[in-house]
């Protein structure tokens, strides 16, 4: 079973600009979280989605969204982008939603602002 | 925020010594999970903990959880070079997905 696939791996932007990040879950998976991870705040959660719906929402600006399609294929968008956004950005898939279930997480999109 | 501190933040050992990462949390929770990363690759699970749950074995891994002192461990057996990742906690809350730790950055040498 292919595992969860993240695109591109590798962006660069200048600020200012926007972004949309892909993820395709694992074949089956319903449920798509989204983290950032940064060397001075580590990993931290965004948002999650279960069936075309966001369920769950971290603490960040309007300016991060996402939103998931019906075969549970995700993207997340950063518009305006600031040098602070420089990140990995990790997408994780699970079967359901709720509580006790193990991620499976992508290798990540690395995001560069300049 | 980040739920967890976890201890240390670097360990460094020979291969065949035992790893041992330690992790508190400040609330109450319904499991813990323990993750490993490589070097700028995503995270891999390795094992779930509920909160009824005293220890649990997984291979050469082992975890245990005091709900008491908030806090947990990660034992890692007859450690290997292929063992040398981050490993992070997480906290599940239930309301909210994956809090995460700090992170121990574990170097194991031949």
């Amino acid at each position: 079973k292919a595992g969860v696939t993240q695109t591109p791996r590798y962006l660069i932007k200048t600020r200012g600009q926007q972004v949309t990040l892909s993820c395709s879950p694992i074949s089956g998976h319903r449920s798509v979280s989204w983290y950032q991870q940064t060397p001075g705040q580590g990993l931290q959660f965004l948002f999650e989605y279960f069936s075309e719906t966001q369920r769950n929402k971290g603490n960040f600006p309007g300016r991060f969204s996402g939103r998931q399609f019906s075969n549970s294929r995700s993207e997340m968008n950063v518009s305006t982008l600031e040098l602070g956004d420089s990140a990995l950005y990790l997408c994780a898939s699970s079967l359901g939603e709720g509580s006790g279930q193990p991620q499976h997480f992508g290798d990540g999109t690395r995001l560069s602002i300049l | 925020s980040q739920q967890g501190e976890e201890d240390p933040q670097a360990l460094s050992i020979q291969e065949g010594e035992n790893a041992t990462m330690n992790c508190s949390y400040k609330t109450s929770i319904n499991n813990l999970q323990w993750y490993r990363q490589n070097s700028g690759r995503g995270l891999v699970h390795l094992i779930l903990i509920r909160s009824n749950e005293r220890e649990k074995h997984s291979g050469r891994l082992r975890v245990t959880l005091d709900t008491s002192k908030k806090s947990s461990s990660l034992l890692i057996t007859a450690s290997r070079a292929a063992d040398t990742a981050s490993y992070f906690c997480a906290t599940d809350r239930g309301f909210q997905k994956l809090v995460f730790g700090t992170g121990t950055r574990l170097l194991v040498s031949p």
